[in-house]
């Protein structure tokens, strides 16, 4: 059964630096997220990508994150400059259309 | 602000029991409606969609009252492999296919 991947599945990083999320969405998949889930809190949603553009972001999704579909099949999520309250897992998703399928996530530290 | 609450339990109960749990939404646009399970530090794995007639899938029946904004999913037979946290999903709108998540009802199953 086709799924989604991340890497890394750990990233520690200190407060200010850049970290880059990778993920290979499923293959015949058009549409793609970032939702984050901090430790002991509901899943968020970040941001949403179709035809190589951002479709949608939340309020979470400012300035210092964006997104990139750099071939034909990773999709990454950089952090510029990463903050404490960053902490968190990140998941990659991806659907045909409305049902979402999720990766088994990167989960990140910064000290 | 748009929301998805669900009672975070946890509940407890015996193997071979039926178990309920319920969730509302607030934003009455809504479109589509999931209920996902996560395991600990785990992805949320897609259970079974929504329908508005309601849907079972073997042990596990989903109901929707778009009227009250309400959405139900019930266990039976209880298996110790169903412990887990059960997230009530809804997607508010088509256009960037965004997730809102609610804080998940925890279920324990014990011997």
């Amino acid at each position: 059964e086709p799924e989604v991947t991340q890497t890394p599945s750990h990233q520690v990083t200190q407060m200010g630096q850049e970290v880059i999320l990778r993920c290979v969405p499923i293959s015949n998949h058009l549409y793609f997220y970032w939702y984050r889930q901090i430790l002991g809190q509901k899943v968020e949603f970040l941001v949403s990508f179709y035809n190589n553009e951002i479709s949608e972001k939340s309020e979470i999704f400012d300035d210092q994150f964006s997104v990139e579909r750099p071939d034909g099949s990773n999709f990454t999520l950089k952090i510029r400059s990463t903050k404490l309250e960053d902490s968190a897992m990140y998941f990659c998703a991806s659907s045909a259309w409305e049902t979402q399928y999720f990766g088994p996530g990167t989960r990140l530290l910064v000290l | 602000r748009k929301e998805v609450e669900q009672d975070p339990g946890p509940f407890n109960v015996p193997e071979g029991a039926t178990v309920a749990f319920n969730c509302t939404y607030s934003n009455s646009a809504s479109q589509s409606f999931f209920w996902y399970r996560q395991d600990c530090r785990k992805e949320p794995k897609l259970l079974m969609s929504v329908y508005s007639s309601g849907n079972e899938d073997g042990r596990f029946t989903a109901q929707l009252n778009r009227a009250s904004q309400y959405i139900s999913l019930l266990i039976r037979d209880s298996k110790l492999s169903d412990s887990a946290t059960y997230l009530c999903v809804v997607n508010q709108d088509n256009a960037g296919n965004m997730l809102t998540f609610g804080g998940g009802t925890r279920l324990m199953v014990k011997p």
